[in-house]
């Protein structure tokens, strides 16, 4: 069974530049997750999506995040501009179901990551 | 709002000894809980978890009990190995929402 795949697996940037990260979940899973690791720290949420609706985007700077599923499948999120707080490791995960499901279906896949500089 | 609080590391252990990783948590309801590893060069992968109180989970000899008049959820292993050298994050999700710990680096000396 394929994972979770992400890219870019590394972008470098420049402060006020866009960057756009792709993440495709696990086959058959309606969960979605975005997370931002800074290093040294544990990951964050910033969005969930439950096949193409959002869950929580509570903790997103939705003046400068954004993020989509449109077709319930893969997701892109989506900086801009960036900042040099930006840089971190952003990690995508998916389940079968969410969160808010008890039971053995809401363990959660993570892909590689995509590391991010800001310069 | 919820969250986890994990003993600080780094932790450096010769293989074969006592590995305790202590974990505490705050959170509205009943949450489930997670240890998740990451190995190096790796990303992120589920180790064990718990989803009631006294439940014990387990997975390639880590151990970790839900306790919750202590709410605690300590990572435990009888004996580490040189492979076990990885960083460890402690996890909650209640209410549908997750809540990660920073964060353990555990270093494996031969």
């Amino acid at each position: 069974e394929a994972g979770v795949a992400q890219s870019p697996r590394y972008k470098i940037i420049e402060k006020r530049q866009s960057v756009a990260f792709w993440c495709n979940p696990i086959s058959g899973h309606a969960t979605l997750y975005w997370y931002q690791q800074i290093l040294g720290q544990g990951p964050k949420l910033l969005i969930q999506f439950q096949n193409n609706g959002v869950v929580d985007d509570s903790q997103l700077p939705k003046d400068r995040f954004s993020a989509e599923r449109l077709k319930g499948v893969d997701s892109t999120l989506k900086i801009q501009p960036a900042k040099l707080e930006d840089s971190a490791v952003y990690l995508c995960a998916s389940s079968f179901r969410g969160a808010f499901s008890g039971g053995p279906y809401n363990e959660q896949f993570f892909g590689p990551g995509t590391r991010l500089t800001v310069l | 709002g919820n969250s986890v609080t994990q003993m600080e590391g780094p932790v450096t252990l010769s293989e074969e000894a006592f590995l305790t990783i202590n974990c505490t948590y705050t959170a509205t309801g009943y949450p489930s809980l997670f240890w998740y590893v990451q190995y190096p060069g790796e990303g992120l992968q589920l180790l064990l978890k718990a989803t009631k109180a006294d439940d014990k989970g387990s997975n390639k000899g880590f151990e970790a009990t839900y306790r919750k008049e202590t709410t605690s959820f300590h990572l435990e292993k009888g004996s580490v190995q040189v492979s076990d050298s990885a960083v460890y994050f402690c996890a909650l999700t209640a209410a549908g929402k997750s809540t990660f710990g920073d964060g353990t680096t555990l270093t494996v000396k031969p």
